[in-house]
């Protein structure tokens, strides 16, 4: 069974250009959520989709990322316009219908690197 | 508000030693999970063991067991017989139930970067 896949692992981009990071989760898991690391800090919850539905977009840093799941299945996350303190690892993660105790399974992580 | 803190930026062990990562947590909540995850030079998130507020055992998967001290806020994870491809860092997380109109969301500490020595 294919795990969570993130594209593109790597990205470096200019100042002011726009990147898009996909997420595809773990087929049949209605929870995705989106995560980011900035050097040398924690990870941090960004929003959490129920199949296309927003559940929580309370972590999102502000109006420049855009979040859609269209359909229920794989996820977009776009930044624009990118600024420097944007750069950090950005994670994408699903689980199985709702509960605590659900293993939450990570993707690889897409790095992100604004110039 | 929940916190978890994770007090080792580097630990050291040799090849075939036990080891503790230690992550102790905050909330005033009475259901919750902690979560161990080890992410290697690669870059992936991995998961290793979950631990549920409710249990009265501790979690065990294979070489990894979580050793769940609720009235101390205290989740350590315990690695035994180290191995050299257990190098990587080791975050601590905690997750809080859903609730209606809410969503779960895993809280992280900042991590311990594990090097295992031969």
């Amino acid at each position: 069974e294919a795990g969570v896949t993130q594209f593109p692992s790597h990205s470096v981009i200019e100042k002011g250009q726009t990147v898009t990071l996909r997420c595809d989760p773990i087929s049949g898991h209605d929870n995705l959520y989106w995560y980011r690391r900035v050097m040398g800090k924690e990870i941090k919850f960004l929003l959490h989709f129920v199949k296309e539905s927003k559940q929580d977009e309370s972590g999102m840093p502000n109006n420049r990322f855009l979040a859609e799941r269209t359909g229920g299945t794989y996820s977009t996350l776009k930044v624009q316009p990118a600024e420097l303190e944007d750069s950090g690892v950005y994670f994408c993660a699903s689980s199985q219908e709702g509960g605590g105790g659900n293993t939450i399974y990570f993707g690889e992580g897409s790095w992100l690197t604004v110039v | 508000a929940q916190k978890i803190t994770q007090t080792q930026p580097g630990m050291f062990v040799q090849e075939k030693e036990a080891v503790t990562l230690d992550c102790t947590y905050d909330t005033s909540d009475q259901s919750y999970g902690l979560f161990w995850y080890k992410q290697p030079s690669s870059g992936e998130m991995i998961f290793l063991i979950y631990q549920g507020s409710y249990d009265e055992q501790n979690a065990t998967e294979g070489r990894y067991s979580l050793n769940f001290q609720k009235a101390r806020k205290s989740a350590n994870l315990v690695i035994s017989a180290s191995q050299l491809g257990d190098s990587a860092m080791y975050f601590c997380a905690m997750i809080f139930p859903l609730q209606e109109g809410g969503s779960e969301k895993l809280v992280f500490g900042k991590g311990t970067k594990l090097t295992v020595n031969p």
